[in-house]
């Protein structure tokens, strides 16, 4: 049981680029969330989903989009990567019913 | 607007002694209540919680306490140990609608020996 897990650990783009972030969990929940963290900042919600198919904007959705074609598996999009999203990306899942998250490791973003 | 806050960027306590970390939230739909951990290089994981019909949760050494009529909660570490050195996160939901989390900007909490 891996639990939430993501991909890449780090990576460097440049201005302009795109690049899709992974995550997946094992533990068969059906909602999923991306959340990004700025230096000496709390977790931001970027988009989350309450299951396959379905998928909702959080507080800062801009420049991002996200499918959900599996109950596992919940990709982050970058289209054109700008400086202003260099920060440190997280993935969650829960059961939706006891309100507790689980996280994955992070991936850590640099855009110059 | 921020409607979770931890307004203490930092707590340093000596091993043994009690930790309190605090937290306000200012959105009165809010009526769960979690705290994390984070260690450096890692994600979250989650610590303790409460719900608004209570007013106390324990787990070991970890107590969070609610005064909603204050919307203030915190979270007690007794004793306090190195290992809890870490980011705590106050996070707060409201049972209407999706379970979306809001988070607070972090207590980092140094824990010397």
């Amino acid at each position: 049981n891996a639990g939430v897990t993501q991909t890449p650990k780090f990576r460097i783009l440049k201005i302009g680029q795109s690049m899709t972030l992974q995550c997946a969990q094992d533990m068969n929940h059906n909602y999923m969330y991306w959340y990004r963290q700025d230096p000496g900042m709390g977790l931001k919600l970027i988009y989350y989903s309450v299951g396959a198919g379905i998928t909702d904007k959080g507080e800062v959705p801009n420049g991002y989009n996200v499918s959900r074609s599996t109950t596992e598996d919940f990709p982050l999009r970058l289209e054109l990567a700008a400086p202003s999203q260099t920060s440190v990306y997280f993935c969650a899942s829960s059961d939706g019913l006891e309100e507790t998250q689980y996280f994955g490791p992070g991936t850590r973003l640099l855009v110059l | 607007d921020q409607q979770v806050k931890q307004n203490s960027p930092s707590l340093s306590v000596q091993e043994g002694r009690i930790s309190i970390l605090n937290c306000d939230y200012t959105n009165s739909m809010f009526d769960y209540f979690l705290w994390y951990k984070k260690y450096p290089a890692e994600g979250p994981t989650f610590l303790i919680s409460i719900s608004s019909i209570k007013d106390k949760n324990e787990d070991g050494r970890f107590t969070v306490f609610l005064n909603k009529s204050a919307k203030h909660l915190s979270l007690h570490i007794v004793p306090s140990q190195p290992g809890d050195s870490a980011v705590y996160f106050c996070a707060a939901s409201a049972s209407s609608g999706y379970s979306t989390l809001t988070f607070g900007k972090g207590t980092m909490l140094l824990v010397s020996p």
